[in-house]
């Protein structure tokens, strides 16, 4: 079965370092998200990306953050300046088209900042 | 601003018996339903989903019933299995391409 792959799994960083969480969305799909899951917390929706630009974004999703399909297969999430609060499991999702089919998820990266 | 509610933490059940989780939405304008699954350390799994126009969904063990007029769903499994065990999240949207708003989870046990 097709899967969105997430890479990497774990990273830990400074405060104030610049992250890349980096996902290969299955490769028919169309739309591709970004969400985040602070620990104890709900999952909550970051910014979502069609057609080679951001079609809708969350109030979180401030110019600290910024998306990027730099080659038709990679979906990356750049976090400029992390923060303390930055510190979440992310998660990549896409979808097709198709309205009946959810999005598949993948399994995340755990961002630790120190 | 919780749009979405799960008001139940976790759900214990016996093996071979019905599971019930329920979730109730608050924002008029979602239109389409899914339940996601989520073992640890791994991303949520799509389990069913459901759009406005139905009440009822069903895929195998999985039902997923909507009342539009009271803002509520729900997941029946039956009959439960201990593989089940897991957080079982609900998510709303306002159209079948836009953005997710999920619940806070339930957690289910299903006990042998």
């Amino acid at each position: 079965e097709p899967e969105v792959t997430q890479t990497p799994s774990h990273q830990v960083t400074q405060m104030g370092q610049e992250v890349i969480l980096r996902c290969v969305p299955i490769s028919n799909h169309l739309y591709f998200y970004w969400y985040r899951q602070i620990l104890g917390q709900k999952v909550e929706f970051l910014v979502s990306f069609y057609n080679n630009e951001i079609s809708e974004k969350s109030e979180i999703f401030d110019d600290q953050f910024s998306v990027e399909r730099p080659d038709g297969s990679n979906f990356t999430l750049k976090i400029r300046s992390t923060k303390l609060e930055d510190s979440a499991m992310y998660f990549c999702a896409s979808r097709r088209s198709d309205s009946t089919y959810g999005y598949t998820f993948g399994s995340g990266t755990r961002l630790t900042v120190v | 601003d919780q749009q979405v509610k799960q008001n139940s933490p976790s759900l214990s059940v016996q093996e071979g018996r019905i599971s019930i989780l329920n979730c109730d939405y608050t924002n008029s304008m979602f239109d389409y339903f899914l339940w996601y699954k989520k073992y640890p350390a791994e991303g949520p799994t799509f389990l069913i989903s459901i759009s406005s126009i139905k009440d009822k969904n069903e895929d195998g063990r999985f039902t997923v019933f909507l009342n539009k007029s009271a803002k509520h769903l729900s997941l029946h499994i039956v009959p439960s299995q201990p593989g089940d065990s897991a957080v079982y999240f609900c998510a709303a949207s306002p159209g079948a391409n836009s953005k997710l708003t999920f619940g806070k989870g339930i957690t289910l046990s299903v006990r042998p």
